[in-house]
């Protein structure tokens, strides 16, 4: 059973730090993986998709890289603004007859101005 | 549509009472998804449709939940005799093809009093 943990739960940083979200998942055979950001009483949005077969993705200011090998994936954000400020949430699709999309239960990040 | 679209976006019902979500998918998309979340939870996989595949209901936490999805397109999930842990936001998402990026829409909020 595909289980996918992030670390931290909650991050503070000042206004243009760089940082890194952490992402693990237990069962390295997916089908890809897939960074959100659900800012309060909204739904998610999309930023990454990164396929197996792929080690990054990069998008604007945001980097995601996977490892599937250790079951890893970490979103980097360079020069952080307070508009960045929201919950970021990690999906593993697993591979084979199962497709669904498991999440990990987020990380808080505050950018403060 | 541009996007997914859920309805209704609030919805307040008694406990005992059945209630109907709506979620229309972005045209063209052939994955449907339903997720659960409960305040300050993660997201609870609910049930996965793709094409005209049988659909993975491994995530209906009991038999008062149902989903179906008409003509490949619009899905409703039914909650009968809604109980108060019920409530919470119900996300829908749909992706082209089962690897595809999914998109979410922003959710119906149920409240049972």
């Amino acid at each position: 059973k595909q289980e996918v943990t992030q670390i931290p739960a909650a991050l503070s940083v000042p206004e243009g730090e760089n940082l890194v979200l952490n992402c693990s998942f237990t069962d390295s055979a997916i089908y890809n993986l897939q960074w959100f950001r659900q800012d309060p009483g909204k739904g998610l949005t999309s930023l990454l998709l990164i396929q197996s077969s792929q080690r990054e993705q990069t998008s604007g200011r945001l980097n995601a890289s996977l490892d599937k090998s250790s079951g890893r994936s970490t979103l980097y954000i360079a020069a952080s603004q307070p508009g960045d400020s929201a919950t970021y949430l990690c999906a593993a699709r697993s591979g084979g007859a199962t497709n669904k999309l498991i999440f990990g239960t987020g990380t808080l990040l505050a950018v403060q101005p | 549509g541009a996007g997914v679209s859920q309805s209704p976006s609030n919805k307040v019902t008694e406990k005992g009472k059945d209630v109907e979500l709506r979620c229309d998918p972005i045209s063209g998309h052939t994955a449907l998804y339903w997720y659960r979340q409960s305040l300050g939870q993660g997201l609870e996989f609910l049930i996965y449709f793709q094409g005209n595949s049988a659909p993975d209901k491994s995530g209906l936490p009991s038999d008062r939940f149902s989903a179906e999805r008409t003509g490949g397109s619009v899905s409703t999930l039914t909650i009968q005799r809604t109980q108060q842990e019920d409530s919470a936001v119900y996300l829908c998402a749909s992706s082209l093809g089962t690897g595809g990026r999914a998109f979410f829409g922003q959710g119906t909020r149920l409240t049972v009093v």
